[in-house]
């Protein structure tokens, strides 16, 4: 069964700051991995999306990678802002039933002080 | 588009009363999934629907039943609720052309049994 965990469960940093929040899974055998931003009693919004063939995405400030073979991927913020602070979720996307499932780590609240 | 809508917002339960959780979606996605998530952890799969007139269970489908009563519409119901249900739940959907997609995400129904 896949297991998806993410370290640190909050980080709290001052603005400006570059940081990195972690991603780990316990089965390699996937299609994708996801990194989603989720605002207080908000949706989750898709940020970054790397196919298992690639190595990293990017997004203006923000870079994800995705090491299969070791099962991690890190988010990169670059320059981090007070609108930045949110809960970040990384899911991992394998096969099941022929469709593109998600399993989901338990997420990093960030909090970016002015 | 409006996108994955939800209804209601919010809702409060007594244990044992019945309700039926809402989603519909206007982009024509093949795919229908309603995941739960509770305080400090992530996302987990209630049932999904990968096309219209299948349902599946997912990682924690007990006590809930689910409809995909058109392409648009997939409803969650709970038969006879129970303070461990008390969530967030979200619906989700995806195109299903291929798995390199992401899936797109409501805004969440807050829902209370007491």
């Amino acid at each position: 069964k896949q297991e998806v965990t993410q370290i640190p469960a909050a980080l709290s940093v001052p603005e400006g700051e570059n940081l990195v929040l972690n991603c780990s899974f316990t089965d390699s055998a996937i299609y994708n991995l996801q990194w989603f931003r989720q605002d207080p009693g908000k949706g989750l919004t898709s940020l970054l999306l790397i196919q298992s063939s690639q190595r990293e995405q990017t997004s203006g400030r923000l870079n994800a990678s995705l090491d299969k073979s070791s099962g991690r991927s890190t988010l990169y913020i670059a320059a981090s802002q007070p609108g930045d602070s949110a809960t970040y979720l990384c899911a991992v996307g394998a096969p099941r039933n022929a469709g593109n499932m998600l399993t989901f780590g338990g997420g990093t609240r960030l909090m970016v002080k002015p | 588009n409006a996108g994955v809508t939800q209804t209601p917002k919010f809702q409060v339960l007594k244990t044992g009363q019945s309700m039926t959780l809402q989603c519909a979606q206007d982009m024509n996605h093949n795919s229908m999934y309603w995941y739960r998530q509770d305080p400090g952890m992530g996302l987990r799969l209630i049932y999904y629907s990968a096309s219209e007139g299948t349902t599946d269970k997912g990682e924690v489908p007990n006590g809930y039943n689910v409809s995909r009563l058109n392409k648009r519409e997939f409803s969650l119901r709970l038969e006879s609720a129970a303070p461990s249900q008390t969530s967030v739940y979200f619906c989700a959907s995806r195109p299903a052309r291929g798995v390199w997609e992401t899936q797109y995400f409501g805004p969440g129904t807050r829902l209370l049994v007491l």
